[in-house]
């Protein structure tokens, strides 16, 4: 089955500085690939999502990188803010249900 | 904004007690997913619903934890008995999507906490 591996598992940076999360996948089929942010105590929530069949999805201060031929993908938030501190959580589908990577911890310091 | 709808949102037990959890997804979706999140890790996925029937509970232990979708609608989770182990979030979503290669974002339910003592 699917094995969605994380990193790193925290992360700090200044306010204004950029962040960047790395996910890796195993099934060659997973073609739908979204990142969830999930705040203290709150729901997971759909921050952005990429298919397949594109390399780079952009959204404002967050963008998505997919390179299907190493099966990792990546996500990118510039400028960050304080209100961008949460867990975000990178998942994978294809063939089998979302599978999610184990979360990482960001804490933007003002 | 539609939202998907969870109760209890904190639910504390002893060991061998049942419990039960409620999810009401948003009107329309035809998809339902049940995950369970151990603090400081990703949901993981107990069983997923299309309309009425189980379109996967490969990972559901099944000796202990059952769900039903009656009438395709809302959906109830259960776990008989209740052991230590089993103390976690769990979280309800839907997709408006279907089956297994579900390409449609998943809502969540802000989640019953559990609590087993």
């Amino acid at each position: 089955g699917e094995n969605v591996e994380q990193h790193p598992s925290t992360l700090s940076v200044q306010e204004g500085d950029s962040a960047v999360i790395k996910c890796t996948y195993s099934d060659s089929a997973s073609n739908y690939f979204p990142w969830y942010k999930q705040e203290l105590g709150k729901r997971p929530q759909l921050i952005i999502d990429i298919r397949s069949n594109v390399g780079e999805k952009k959204d404002q201060r967050i963008a998505v990188t997919l390179n299907k031929t190493a099966k990792h993908f990546s996500l990118h938030i510039t400028e960050t803010q304080p209100e961008d501190s949460a867990v975000y959580f990178c998942a994978a589908s294809g063939n089998t249900p979302l599978v999610f990577g184990k979360g990482t911890r960001l804490s933007v310091i003002a | 904004e539609a939202e998907v709808a969870q109760s209890p949102r904190y639910k504390i037990t002893e060991k061998s007690q049942a419990v039960a959890f409620w999810c009401d997804p948003i009107s329309g979706h035809a998809t339902l997913y049940w995950y369970r999140q151990i603090l400081g890790q990703g949901p993981e996925l107990l069983v997923q619903f299309q309309d009425e029937s189980v379109v996967d509970d490969s990972q559901l232990p099944k000796d202990r934890f059952s769900a039903e979708r009656l009438k395709g609608v809302d959906s109830t989770l259960k776990i008989q008995p209740a052991e230590l182990g089993d103390s976690a979030m769990y979280l309800c979503a839907s997709s408006s999507g279907g089956g297994s290669r579900s390409y449609n974002e998943q809502f969540f339910g802000p989640g019953t906490r559990l609590t087993v003592l």
